[in-house]
């Protein structure tokens, strides 16, 4: 069974700062794919950045950006010039390349972003 | 802005109500899930259809069930609603309509669901 583990309950940062959000995983998979959602306050839930395992190269989406250790089963994000509108729920989720499209989610991170 | 809606947003009612959460989406995806999520907590899936006439149980057991008659449609049905089942409800589907990567999902606003 897959596991998904977020260690960090709650994060602050001011806005313009750089914060980065922890997430390990157990799997015994090879070819998987790991995502970090946002969940802001009352609002949908929605993707923010995916990772193939079979790649090396570090995904990248604007101000977002993973550092992806396979070998460790890390998977964090870096937010850089953060914005009040990065305020929400961090959410680190795994799914096996099988075509289910059915995702396992860590516990998650509150992240607030101060003026 | 994804395609997917849930109704009702919040719902509050007494012990052994029979309820139904409603979700639709209009991209057009084959696949559809159900998570549970609690305050504090990560979701947890379950049921999930990858068509119509396509039901299966997620991960965490759960005393409700749903139905897939249309490819647009994923309603979930708790026949008599508990305490326990007190939680917010999320509904997703995922396909090649809208998707920028492979495998990403598309999530409605979510159903709080309190009973009494």
């Amino acid at each position: 069974a897959q596991t998904v583990t977020q260690s960090q309950p709650e994060m602050s940062v001011q806005e313009a700062e750089t914060v980065t959000l922890s997430c390990t995983y157990d799997t015994s998979e090879n070819n998987y794919y790991l995502f970090w959602y946002k969940q802001p306050p009352s609002r949908q839930m929605i993707l923010v950045i995916r990772q193939e395992a079979y790649k090396q190269q570090n995904a990248t989406e604007n101000r977002f950006s993973v550092n992806f250790q396979k070998a460790a089963k890390s998977f964090s994000l870096k937010i850089s010039d953060s914005q009040l509108g990065d305020t929400a729920m961090y959410f680190c989720a795994f799914m096996k390349h099988d075509n289910t499209d059915k995702l396992i989610f860590g516990t998650g991170t509150r992240l607030q972003v101060f003026p | 802005e994804a395609d997917i809606y849930q109704t009702p947003r919040y719902l509050v009612i007494g012990t052994g109500k029979k309820i139904t959460l409603e979700c639709s989406q209009t991209m057009g995806h084959d696949k559809m899930y159900w998570y549970q999520q609690d305050p504090g907590m990560e979701l947890h899936l379950i049921h999930y259809s990858y068509g119509v006439n396509s039901t299966e149980k997620g991960d965490l057991s759960s005393e409700s069930t749903v139905s897939r008659i249309r490819t647009e449609h994923f309603p979930l049905t708790l026949e008599s609603a508990r305490p326990s089942h007190t939680s917010q409800y999320l509904c997703a589907s995922s396909g090649l309509a809208g998707a920028r990567l492979d495998g990403e999902l598309f999530f409605g606003e979510g159903s709080r669901l309190t009973v009494l």
